[in-house]
C-alpha cells in the first residue's frame, strides 16, 4: 500500500532547539512538497521540489527553515532556532510530474509540531 | 491578490441531508481547481479536479461545479453521512511558464450528524 510517511508524528520541543521532520516520499514518485496548516493560516506551501531539486522554496522563513532531499526517499526540512510561531502541522505531498502532466498529491499524515 | 475564499466557513447537517460548499477565487492564470477532503489528523485527499473546460465532475455521492467565467466552484454532497464530516478545501493552481503556484482556501468545516 503506497504512502507518504511522515516522522516523527508528534514532536514537543522547547524554544531554540532545532527541529527535523522526515518525509518518505511514493517510490517512484519525483515532486515533493512541504506544507504548514494552521487554524488561522490554513494550508501554506513552504517548498517543493522535482527530482530531488528545489523548485520553490519563496513560502519558506529562509532565515530559520531549510528543506534538503539527500535522496530520493528522503526529504528533510530542518528548523532552527524553532519559535512557538512555529507551532503547526506539517505536511509532506509526493507526485508524479511527467512533461506538462502532473498527477495528485498524495499527503503523508503529517507532523504536529509544537513549540513551546 | 491571488486569494481563494470558501463558505461558509463551518456546517453541520443532519445524516441524510445534501449539502453545498461554495468556493469563489481571484487566482489568474487559472490552471485547475481541486476539492479535497480533510479528516481530523489526517492529510487531504483530493476529491474531484476540474481544467478550465469541465463544468462538473462527480466522485461517488461529491459532485463538483466550476464557473470559470464568474470564478466559482462549488462542492455538493448528496445523502450525507457520518463518514463526511471533515474538512473540506479548495485549492487552485495557476502556471506561468514552468512555474507552478497553488492558492489554498480556509477550508469548510463539516459535520454531519444523528
Amino acid at each position: 500500500d503506497a504512502r507518504v510517511t511522515q516522522t516523527p508524528r508528534h514532536k514537543v520541543t522547547e524554544m531554540g532547539q532545532e527541529v527535523t521532520m522526515r518525509c518518505q516520499p511514493i517510490l517512484g514518485h519525483n515532486t515533493v512538497f512541504w506544507y504548514r496548516q494552521t487554524m488561522m493560516q490554513g494550508l501554506e506551501l513552504l517548498a517543493y521540489f522535482r527530482n530531488r531539486a528545489p523548485l520553490d522554496d519563496s513560502g519558506m522563513p529562509k532565515d530559520r527553515f531549510s528543506a534538503e532531499m539527500p535522496d530520493a526517499t528522503l526529504a528533510t526540512l530542518k528548523i532552527q532556532p524553532s519559535e512557538p510561531r512555529d507551532s503547526a502541522v506539517y505536511f509532506c505531498a509526493s507526485g508524479l510530474t511527467t512533461g506538462t502532466i502532473r498527477s495528485e498529491a498524495f499527503f503523508g499524515q503529517g507532523t504536529r509540531l509544537t513549540v513551546v | 491578490k491571488n486569494q481563494v475564499e470558501q463558505s461558509p466557513q463551518s456546517l453541520i447537517i443532519l445524516e441524510g441531508k445534501n449539502c453545498t460548499l461554495q468556493c469563489n477565487y481571484t487566482v489568474s492564470p487559472f490552471s485547475n481547481l481541486r476539492w479535497y477532503k480533510q479528516d481530523t489528523g489526517r492529510g487531504p485527499v483530493s476529491l474531484t479536479i476540474m481544467t478550465f473546460s469541465e463544468n462538473t465532475k462527480s466522485n461517488g455521492r461529491y459532485t463538483a461545479t466550476l464557473d470559470a467565467d464568474t470564478k466559482q466552484s462549488s462542492l455538493h454532497i448528496t445523502a450525507s453521512q457520518l463518514s463526511d464530516s471533515a474538512s473540506y478545501i479548495c485549492v487552485v493552481r495557476s502556471i506561468t511558464g514552468t512555474a507552478s503556484k497553488l492558492t489554498f482556501g480556509t477550508g469548510t468545516r463539516l459535520q454531519v450528524t444523528l
